[in-house]
């Protein structure tokens, strides 16, 4: 069974450019989370979908931010216009409907805006 | 509010002794616990969790964790270090029930395991 995948696995941009950054969900999971960890601090939750529908964006930092999910499976995040503070790598993870189970996580895009 | 609290960013062990690598936690309710671990290049692996039962759970590659409901801690164990095992390791925790995707991770610790 395929897990987590994530696209890019790096990503360079300049300050001011868009990047989009892709999840695909491990099949058959509902849940889909999107994390980021900047400066080497903790990770953090960004938002939550279930299914095609955002459930909780409370972790987004700002309008920049843009989280997909069209049609329930893959996941896009995209930033626009990209600032120096959204450096650090972008996790995603997925975990199927019941809610006694952990959350399986992706290798992470490693965003780097210069 | 949930928290949780990785003391040490760093933690060197020789290979061949025991490792510890510690986790305090607060949170307003019955916790679960988690411990990830990132490998170079790689993305978050699961090592195990605590929900509720026997306050010893066992893991993937030999580690082991301890919930300690009176200090709030939940310490990562192994009786004897590989140098395979240096990697970034990741405390969580969420309230019982709440979706898999609430957790709240701690800053991460560093494991480097020398021969």
């Amino acid at each position: 069974e395929a897990g987590v995948t994530q696209f890019p696995s790096h990503s360079v941009i300049e300050k001011g450019q868009t990047v989009t950054l892709r999840c695909d969900p491990i099949s058959g999971h509902d849940n889909l989370y999107w994390y980021r960890r900047v400066m080497g601090k903790e990770i953090k939750f960004l938002l939550h979908f279930v299914k095609e529908s955002k459930q909780d964006e409370s972790g987004m930092p700002n309008n920049r931010f843009l989280a997909e999910r069209t049609g329930g499976t893959y996941s896009t995040l995209k930033v626009q216009p990209a600032e120096l503070e959204d450096s650090g790598v972008y996790f995603c993870a997925s975990s199927p409907r019941s809610r006694g189970t952990e959350a399986f996580f992706g290798q992470g895009t490693r965003l780097t805006v210069v | 509010a949930q928290s949780v609290a990785q003391p040490e960013d760093q933690v060197n062990v020789a290979e061949g002794n025991p490792l510890t690598v510690k986790c305090t936690y607060s949170v307003s309710g019955n916790p679960y616990l988690f411990w990830y671990v990132q490998y170079p290049n790689r993305g978050l692996q699961f090592l195990l969790k605590y929900i509720t039962g026997d306050n010893l759970v066992k893991g993937s590659y030999g580690f082991e964790a301890e919930f300690n409901k009176s200090q709030t801690s939940f310490h990562l164990k192994k009786p004897s270090a590989l140098v395979s095992d240096s990697a970034l390791y990741f405390c969580a925790v969420r309230l019982l029930n709440t979706n898999a995707g609430k957790s709240t991770f701690g800053d991460g610790t560093t494991l480097t395991v020398k021969p």
